[in-house]
């Protein structure tokens, strides 16, 4: 079964970058842009952030940014505000299929 | 500005069937890229993609429920359905529709998508005798 590793919690100051981390040998087949970062609050659905590694929904601001590198993806957050404390998800595809959707098991960032 | 409604029961009988349907905003379906998912949250965890289905009925499940769960499309009333049967507690989870990406093609194969842009509020499903 594969696994997508996650951090259980990062935190930062308002203004500062934080990074959130993503790993799973799945990540590292074929290099296709296949990762994706949802957004939770509490009490909420998810929220879309980043897909295909890199790419922005509509609306999402460009404080919020994707990478990958061999088996780690990574999200990262600048310029810190108090909003953007919640639960952060990564995604992708368990390995050898290209239907079967995994999630991280998130991440809780606070914002100090 | 597209909505997804999840309904039905909140409680469900160990053994039973849970099902429940996604009522999607008009016109949703009209565009033919975008596929429709189901995922849950069981209180307090992650995450779980629960599968995924195109508007031409195909569909695609998590390894881990297939044997027990049936979603279905219906464009003409612009609803998405689950089923899934023989239920335990384990199933105790907020149950989320939401509109997943296009087919997503790299230089060999392609990908049913794994990003869903838009969900609906979700529903709290509760197995218990």
């Amino acid at each position: 079964q594969s696994t997508l590793t996650q951090p259980a919690s990062v935190s930062g100051s308002p203004g500062q970058s934080i990074t959130i981390s993503c790993t799973g040998t799945s990540l590292d087949v074929d290099n296709y842009d296949i990762v994706s970062w949802y957004q939770q609050r509490p009490g909420k659905a998810p929220k879309l952030i980043i897909y295909e590694v890199n790419k922005w929904p509509s609306g999402i601001s460009a404080r919020f940014s994707g990478s990958k590198s061999g088996n780690t993806a990574s999200l990262t957050i600048s310029g810190l505000q108090a909003e953007d404390e919640a639960d952060y998800y990564c995604s992708s595809y368990a390995t050898g299929t290209n239907f079967h959707v995994i999630f991280g098991g998130g991440t809780k960032l606070t914002v100090l | 500005q597209l909505q997804l409604q999840e309904s039905g029961p909140g409680l469900v009988k160990p053994s039973e069937t849970l099902s429940l349907l996604c009522t999607v905003s008009d016109g949703a379906f009209s565009n033919n890229d975008y596929y429709w998912g189901w995922i849950r949250q069981p209180p307090g965890k992650g995450l779980e993609w629960i599968g995924t289905i195109y508007y031409t009925k195909n569909t695609y499940y998590n390894p881990s429920l297939t044997s027990r769960v049936t979603m279905s499309i219906d464009t003409s009333k612009n609803q998405l359905s689950l089923r899934l049967t023989s239920v335990t507690a384990a199933d105790t989870a907020v149950y989320f529709c939401a509109r997943a990406g296009p087919l997503y093609c790299g230089t060999a194969k392609c990908f049913v998508s794994n990003w869903f842009d838009a969900w609906g509020q979700g529903a709290l499903v509760t197995v218990s005798s």
